[in-house]
């Protein structure tokens, strides 16, 4: 089993709708979990962290279940510059700094 | 301006000549890390740093050496490449080492060939 596995996609939703992505993670201990984005050929950029209660930046709202150990993030009103793929990233080890990333899931949003 | 900085952005090379990557980050950053990404897998850490003259194995270390002298460069060497080294590559820095909400920041890669 992949340590974070998400669904490669492609999404693909017009303008405006409202588009949601989910994520799950092997190892309990996993302390913190962040979405990130890579547009095509680009380096990744921190989009969002999760945090235990949820939280939410304008448009995006990201959610953490620790029971089901996955983690999710919901785009509302999607706008054409929101095509991207988004990286799910989990601190893997409760003693240091170990990144570990899904393989990503692919958003193409359409006039 | 805050980053992180690689060099070259692009090589195509042949088996066995050994090359350098070069990583350089400004913002004073105690941890450095290198990744590849290949299509499907996602990014796979090769080593990371998490100081001067402390360096250590990642996923995927087999094939390439780094070295951690200075606290800005993070060089990544393959000694021989070979043709399964084909990769994007991306060097990150994050202020901290520990774990917790430390955002890395990113390179803007190496696409390597090698022929």
């Amino acid at each position: 089993r992949k340590e974070v596995e998400q669904d490669p996609g492609p999404f693909n939703v017009p303008e405006g709708a409202t588009v949601a992505f989910n994520c799950t993670y092997s190892n309990s201990a996993s302390q913190s979990f962040f979405w990130y984005r890579q547009d095509c050929r680009k380096e990744p950029k921190l989009l969002m962290s999760v945090y235990s209660s949820g939280n939410e930046d304008g448009r995006f709202t990201a959610q953490l279940n620790r029971a089901s150990q996955y983690i999710s993030l919901l785009i509302r009103d999607s706008k054409l510059s929101d095509s991207a793929t988004y990286l799910c990233v989990v601190n893997h080890d409760a003693g240091m700094n170990d990144m570990r990333f899904g393989a990503g899931t692919r958003l193409t949003v359409k006039p | 301006e805050a980053q992180v900085t690689q060099n070259p952005r692009y090589l195509i090379t042949v088996t066995g000549k050994k090359l350098t990557v070069t990583c350089s980050q400004n913002m004073n950053h105690e941890y450095m890390s290198w990744y590849r990404q290949d299509p499907g897998l996602g990014l796979r850490q090769i080593y990371y740093s998490m100081n001067v003259e402390v360096t250590d194995k990642g996923d995927v270390p087999e094939g390439y050496k780094v070295s951690r002298k200075e606290k800005r460069n993070f060089p990544l060497i393959l000694e021989s490449p070979s043709p399964n080294q084909t990769s994007l590559y991306f060097c990150a820095s994050s202020l901290y080492s520990w774990p917790g909400y430390n955002e890395q920041f990113f390179g803007p890669g190496t696409r390597l060939t090698v022929l």
